[in-house]
């Protein structure tokens, strides 16, 4: 079945520094794409929906990058700030889409 | 817009001792998923219904029951609780045919 890995599982940066996490899948069929956030205490929040006819997803603070040929999905945090520091986790649609295959997470701690 | 209600938030249970979990979101969506998150794995899905009185085994359903006894509701039971399996655990929901789901606050599980 589908499998997704998450990488890197922890990452320190400084405020106005890039964040850059990637998931990479299997299933070549997948036609969409989560990200998740996830504050400290917090349940999960969708970040983003991403299809696969698009490459390049703009967020605020944030780009996602789907590279169809590699099967490799990118979150992009630019600038990142304090506010920034969570769990970020990708989501692939499980065959037959009725549940989603979830990456170990990335926890991102953004210092001032 | 929604919500979904977890009860309770913190649970503490004893080895052995059988532990219900509750869900209620009113979405009105259809679809409804246990996940278990534990620190650095991700979340892995229990079970997940399509509808009222429907059921479906995820990928960690060994040790636990689930019950969807109406649309907006759905439990989860550890049949035997152990220390091993002491996480946060998450309900979702998500409309028929579309895999965006949205996550409760969670139910943090502690076995003494």
């Amino acid at each position: 079945g589908e499998q997704v890995e998450q990488r890197p599982p922890h990452l320190s940066v400084r405020e106005g520094d890039s964040a850059f996490i990637t998931c990479t899948y299997t299933d070549p069929n997948s036609y969409y794409f989560f990200w998740y956030k996830q504050e400290p205490g917090a349940s999960l929040q969708l970040l983003m929906k991403v299809f696969s006819s698009t490459e390049i997803n703009e967020g605020q603070g944030f780009t996602v990058l789907l590279n169809k040929k590699d099967k490799r999905l990118s979150l992009n945090l630019t600038a990142a700030h304090p506010g920034d520091s969570a769990a970020y986790f990708c989501a692939v649609p499980r065959g037959g889409g009725r549940a989603l295959i979830f990456g170990t997470g990335t926890t991102v701690s953004v210092s001032p | 817009g929604g919500i979904i209600t977890q009860t309770p938030k913190f649970l503490i249970g004893q080895e052995g001792q059988k532990l219900t979990l509750k869900c209620q979101q009113n979405f009105n969506h259809d679809t409804m998923y246990w996940y278990r998150q534990d620190s650095g794995k991700g979340l892995r899905l229990i079970y997940y219904s399509i509808t009222e009185n429907d059921l479906q085994k995820g990928d960690l359903s060994e040790g636990y029951d689930a019950s969807r006894e109406k649309k907006s509701s759905f439990s989860l039971t550890v049949t035997s609780a152990q220390k091993n399996e002491m996480a946060v655990f998450l309900c979702a929901s998500s409309m028929r045919g579309e895999a965006e789901q949205f996550f409760g606050p969670g139910t943090r599980l502690t076995v003494l």
